[in-house]
């Protein structure tokens, strides 16, 4: 079975700190993917990358970088954390470039105080 | 991907019945994905229908897919308290993009 992995279950940070949010996924696929989804509004797309060192603004990038150095893992960076950030995240992962099946992390659940 | 339009946005039906969500979208595609989303089991893919089909199956499940009036279907017969969760449609136009959920159906099913 595929297997995607976020670093953490829960988490709490402060407001102005630098979070990082890691996902590992271990079936060689090409493109990764980070959301966040909160109450309402369904799942937003924040960016996604289709190959080592590429990356691609989703929906909502503001606020938000990546970093994806080596094809198992994709890095989602909060730069300076705000209480706006507070949010479900969800990474992913597909295969090829053509849309394939996405394979989803369990969350990480990330309260900014 | 595109943003796919799921209906209704809410649904409560009985144990044993059958449950159908639509959805729709609005350019052409290459093809069109369900998940769902439960609290147990996080978010996981159901199905995948090419544009160039019409229908396939998967065990209790039915989706349908109609490229004329852009839009889709998915059932699910003989439903059970474990269908309670909420499904969401992706359609992909086949390049590469990140895949855009829409709001999704909430489905719950009541004992």
């Amino acid at each position: 079975d595929v297997k995607v992995t976020q670093s953490s279950r829960y988490l709490v940070k402060r407001t102005g700190e630098k979070v990082f949010l890691e996902c590992v996924q271990d079936m060689d696929h090409e493109n990764m993917f980070w959301y966040r989804q909160d109450p309402g509004l369904g799942l937003r797309l924040i960016y996604f990358s289709y190959d080592v060192k590429m990356k691609e603004k989703g929906d909502i990038p503001e606020g938000y970088s990546v970093s994806r150095e080596k094809k198992e893992r994709f890095s989602l960076i909060l730069e300076s954390a705000s209480t706006n950030q507070t949010s479900m995240y969800l990474c992913a992962s597909s295969l090829t470039q053509v849309n394939t099946e996405a394979f989803f992390g369990q969350g990480t659940r990330l309260t900014v105080v | 991907s595109q943003q796919g339009e799921e209906d209704p946005q809410a649904l409560s039906i009985q144990e044993g019945e059958n449950a159908t969500m639509n959805c729709s979208y609005k350019t052409s595609i290459n093809n069109l994905q369900w998940y769902r989303q439960n609290s147990g089991r996080g978010l996981v893919h159901l199905i995948l229908i090419r544009s160039n089909e019409r229908e396939k199956h998967s065990g209790r499940l039915r989706v349908t897919l109609d490229t004329s009036k852009k839009s889709s279907s998915l059932l699910i017969t003989a439903s059970r308290a474990a269908d309670t969760a909420s499904y969401f449609c992706v359609s992909s136009g086949g390049g590469a993009d990140g895949l855009t959920f829409g709001k999704g159906t909430h489905l719950i099913i009541q004992p």
